[in-house]
């Protein structure tokens, strides 16, 4: 699977729209881009996953860039709910992948 | 639906000593996961399974034994347990096919050992 890349941190204000970006250069034509988040203590939680369009559901939208190199994650009204560790993860598709790594996402910290 | 589903939620080991964490999810997903999370840390994939009869070892094998003998279970074996395997541990499952779909994880079982 390809590797990604995404800050330790950020902060956002509540009501505010936080962008959590991720870079993953070394994507592989087939390869999809998922969304976890991990609120302290708790399962991992999917968000939402693209392959080169932007998508849009309940949680958030993804917008990929046209390359596919680099991907945002765009929760629209941050919240203190989502104060979380979110994760990017890249991975083949039509079932050739087999594990499901998860590297070391970002903190958002929704501040009052 | 109940999802997945992990027991115990909390246990406390002595050094030595056995056990098994259970999980079993009835979603009829084909893959299934195990995670260990140290605290501040990020999640490493321990085992996985893609299907009844199939695993095959993650990033941290060593010291875990795990078995999947039906699709909705996939238990985790602790042989002669160590402090070091002090962690908290998710069980996931997915399924995998010629489209994408999510995992969904449990809530966890976390597990000491003094």
């Amino acid at each position: 699977d390809a590797k990604t890349t995404q800050p330790t941190s950020m902060d956002c204000a509540e009501g505010r729209a936080a962008n959590l970006p991720c870079n993953h250069s070394t994507i592989s034509g087939n390869e999809y881009v998922y969304w976890y988040r991990q609120i302290h203590s708790q399962g991992p939680q999917y968000i939402i996953h693209g392959l080169k369009n932007n998508e849009t559901n309940e949680m958030a939208s993804l917008i990929i860039t046209e390359d596919r190199k680099s991907s945002t994650l765009i929760l629209p009204h941050a919240t203190l709910r989502d104060t979380a560790v979110y994760y990017c993860i890249v991975r083949p598709g039509g079932g050739s992948a087999r594990q499901l790594t998860f590297g070391s996402g970002t903190q958002l910290t929704v501040l009052p | 639906n109940a999802g997945v589903t992990q027991t115990p939620k909390f246990r406390i080991l002595k050094i030595g000593q056995s056990m098994t964490l259970q999980c079993t999810q009835d979603m009829n997903h084909n893959y299934m996961y195990w995670y260990r999370q140290d605290p501040g840390m990020g999640l490493k994939l321990i085992y996985y399974s893609v299907g009844a009869g199939i695993t095959d070892k993650g990033e941290v094998p060593n010291g875990y034994n795990v078995s999947r003998s039906t699709t909705e279970d996939f238990p985790l074996r602790l042989e002669l347990a160590a402090p070091s395997q002090t962690s908290v541990y998710f069980c996931a499952s997915s399924y995998f096919g010629n489209w994408n779909t999510e995992a969904f994880f449990g809530q966890g079982t976390r597990l000491t050992v003094v």
